[in-house]
C-alpha cells in the first residue's frame, strides 16, 4: 500500500519556467511533510518542509503548498535552473508512533538550457 | 561536516550468499534507518531502530535483518542473497525523538548475480 503518492514521475522544463511536482497522502495522522532532492550518486538531502498548521511555506524559488482538507501538498520551483535537475522525493511522517519517513515514489527533473 | 558512511559504493554478490551493507555516522545519532530505492519506487523502509540493540521492522523488511551493537553503525544483513534484492540501499540517521533532522549516506548499489 503506497501511502504517499507522487506525480509526475519525470518531467522536462525549460530554464526559468516552473516545476511542479505533486503529492497526496492517505494518512491523516502524518504531520510532517519534507521534499528531498537527491543527485546523481549522492543521498537525498533535505529541500525544504511544511508541518500541517500552515498552507504555504517559501525557501527562495522553492515553495510547499499544503492542502490538508484534500490531503494533497506540492513543490513549486520557481526560475528552474539547470542545477536543478535532479530526483526529487515527497515524504510524510508522524511526530508520533513510527518516526520513519514514508517516501513517494520520485520525480525525476530536468532542466533544459 | 557531519556525516553518514556506507561502505561500500558497489557491491556484486552471488545468489544465495549472506551479504552485509554496513553504515557508520559520527554525529551521535540515537535514530538509524536502512532504506531501499528503486526506480519508479522510490525509498522504502526495510529496518530502523532507535536505540542501540533495538530494532523496529519497515514496511518490507523480508530476506533482511539487522545489527546495531553500537549507537554509531547499524548493519544491513541479506540472510541469503536473491537477485530480487539488486538494488541502491541507503543508510539514514536522524537525532532524538522529532521528525526531522534526517542525513543520508550516499548509498550502495548491490548487484546479486
Amino acid at each position: 500500500q503506497q501511502q504517499v503518492k507522487q506525480s509526475p514521475q519525470s518531467l522536462i522544463v525549460q530554464k526559468g519556467g516552473i516545476s511542479i511536482i505533486n503529492c497526496a497522502y492517505e494518512n491523516t495522522a502524518f504531520d510532517y511533510f519534507p521534499w528531498y532532492q537527491q543527485f546523481p550518486g549522492k543521498g537525498p538531502a533535505l529541500l525544504i518542509a511544511i508541518r500541517p498548521d500552515v498552507s504555504e511555506k517559501k525557501e527562495g524559488r522553492f515553495t510547499i503548498s499544503f492542502n490538508k482538507s484534500a490531503k494533497q501538498f506540492s513543490l513549486h520551483i520557481m526560475d528552474s535552473q539547470p542545477g536543478d535537475s535532479a530526483t526529487y522525493f515527497c515524504a510524510a511522517s508522524t511526530e508520533t508512533g513510527r518516526r520513519a519517513l514514508t517516501f513517494g515514489s520520485g520525480t525525476r527533473l530536468q532542466v533544459q538550457p | 561536516d557531519v556525516k553518514v558512511t556506507q561502505s561500500s559504493r558497489y557491491l556484486v554478490k552471488r545468489t544465495g550468499e549472506k551479504v552485509f551493507l554496513e553504515c557508520v555516522q559520527d554525529m551521535d545519532h540515537e535514530n538509524m534507518f536502512w532504506y531501499r530505492q528503486d526506480p519508479g519506487l522510490g525509498l522504502r523502509l526495510i529496518y530502523f531502530s532507535y536505540d542501540v540493540k533495538m530494532k523496529e521492522k519497515g514496511d518490507i523488511p523480508e530476506g533482511y535483518s539487522v545489527s546495531r551493537e553500537k549507537k554509531e553503525r547499524f548493519s544491513l544483513i541479506l540472510e541469503s542473497a536473491s537477485t530480487n534484492q539488486t538494488s541502491m540501499y541507503l543508510c539514514a540517521s536522524k537525532p532524538g525523538q522529532g521528525v526531522s533532522g534526517y542525513t543520508f549516506g550516499s548509498g550502495t548499489r548491490l548487484t546479486v548475480v
